[in-house]
């Protein structure tokens, strides 16, 4: 089946530091995926969808400049935590539709845990 | 007012017994209905899905859709322990490869040996 990779798994940077996250469609083209954000006991929010070739869309009150999406693939998108500080400690997913599935096969990343200490 | 709600539990129940998950929305443009299952430190993993009202069995889980009530169920019968995760419904209004789906906060379940 679709398959996800999303890199790395967990990451410790130090405050003030970028960080940047990966995630591939292995065996799919995605020309959009989505980017999301969990904190502990919550569900994903979501916090920017990304299309390739083109600028990503940020959900309202999602700092642009902040976290940073380049989707320069079909098979690539990447998101960038620029000047990381300690509350943006949460764990980031990546999604993208599920080719094939109609409007419910959303293959998520394995998601990466970002600890900023 | 979210767009979804769904209780967060955690909700911990005998192996053997009836799960009943279930979540209530306010947008009334929502058509699909999916169920995803996540385990801890690992992204979602699409389980059951809908489309409009009704109900769709597979296996040990039935989900329904009230879309009248704006209400949707997930129900695991024979629960077993590997049943063990958070459960976050999540809905969508398009069918367009762009549309946006908009999950629950998650209940967390735990099935008792």
């Amino acid at each position: 089946g679709a398959v996800v990779s999303q890199h790395p798994s967990w990451v410790i940077c130090k405050s003030g530091t970028s960080v940047k996250i990966e995630c591939r469609s292995l065996d799919f083209q995605a020309t959009t995926m989505f980017w999301y954000r969990q904190f502990p006991k919550q569900s994903l929010m979501l916090m920017a969808t990304s299309n390739e070739g083109s600028k990503a869309t940020y959900e309202q009150g999602v700092e642009k400049d902040k976290f940073l999406i380049n989707h320069a693939s079909l098979t690539l998108s990447t998101l960038t935590v620029t000047s990381a500080h300690p509350e943006d400690s949460s764990f980031y997913i990546c999604s993208a539709r599920t080719p094939g599935t109609g409007s419910y096969g959303y293959t998520f990343g394995s998601g990466t845990r970002l600890t900023v200490v | 007012q979210k767009e979804v709600e769904q209780d967060p539990g955690p909700l911990s129940v005998p192996e053997g017994a009836i799960v009943s998950l279930n979540c209530t929305y306010s947008n009334s443009a929502f058509q699909y209905f999916m169920w995803y299952r996540q385990y801890s430190r690992k992204g979602p993993e699409l389980l059951m899905y809908t489309y409009s009202s009704g109900n769709k069995e597979d296996g040990r889980f039935t989900a329904q859709v009230d879309k009248s009530s704006k209400y949707i169920s997930l129900f695991i019968r024979d629960s077993q322990p590997s049943d063990s995760a958070t459960y976050l419904c999540a809905m969508s209004s398009g069918y367009s490869s762009a549309s946006k789906i908009i999950f629950g906060s998650g209940t967390r379940l735990s099935i008792r040996p």
